[in-house]
């Protein structure tokens, strides 16, 4: 498998503009997370799937942001309209969650800069 | 608040030296990980610790869970420029829970 597929690895957008980020998780895992990372705030988890249904959404910062699974081999995380404090590094990972010590694979990462 | 706390936030050595991160809680937990997050990547799975007073060791890092369970500890021997990133403790729950995090520059 090739793990988790993110894309693009890199996007600079303008104040305003719809941003779609895209995942491709590991083949069998059921399991689905969005996470943001920021040097100020770490890792922070927006959403997560499981069985490609939203178990806990408190993440996400207010409505701009949404996100999709329509199936099991992929998501999208979108924010409309995106402003400058939205740039950061956004992580797909996904997991067999609910095996004994099971863990996250991650992705690679989409860098977002907002102007 | 945070259920995980690491510390140090930041730490730089030097090539050789050894060091020691810590991530503590108040809760007790079945098991931990410990991940490495390289710059620009995202974060891997180094260990699994389960047993209270659990020592595990890979290469040069090793990895203890308390004897409570409510924390956990990674010692480097003699680190190296390869070592450099962030080092994350993580429970499992219905999902991760990420401690927050410590990054370590090792300098030639």
């Amino acid at each position: 498998d090739a793990g988790v597929i993110q894309s693009p690895r890199h996007e600079v957008t303008e104040m305003g503009q719809e941003v779609t980020l895209r995942c491709k998780p590991i083949s069998g895992h059921n399991s689905l997370f969005w996470y943001r990372q920021t040097m100020m705030r770490g890792l922070e988890l927006l959403i997560y799937f499981n069985n490609n249904v939203p178990i806990d959404d408190s993440g996400m910062p207010e409505d701009r942001f949404s996100a999709k699974m329509p199936n099991a081999s992929f998501s999208t995380l979108k924010i409309q309209p995106s402003e400058p404090r939205d740039s950061a590094v956004y992580f797909c990972a996904s997991s067999p969650l609910g095996r004994l010590n099971t863990e996250a694979f991650f992705g690679q990462g989409t860098r977002l800069t907002v102007v | 608040t945070q259920l995980l706390e690491q510390s140090p936030q930041f730490l730089s050595i030097q090539e050789g030296e050894n060091l020691t991160v810590y991530c503590n809680s108040s809760s007790v937990f079945s098991s931990l990980q410990w991940y490495r997050q390289e710059p620009g990547e995202g974060p891997v799975l180094l260990v699994t610790v389960v047993t209270g007073g659990e020592v595990k060791k890979l290469k040069r890092l090793t990895f203890q869970f308390g004897d409570a369970r409510k924390d956990s500890s990674l010692h480097i021997t003699a680190a190296q420029p390869g070592d450099t990133g962030l080092y994350l403790c993580v429970f499992t729950g219905n999902q991760f829970y990420f401690g927050t995090g410590t990054s370590l520059t090792v300098i030639p």
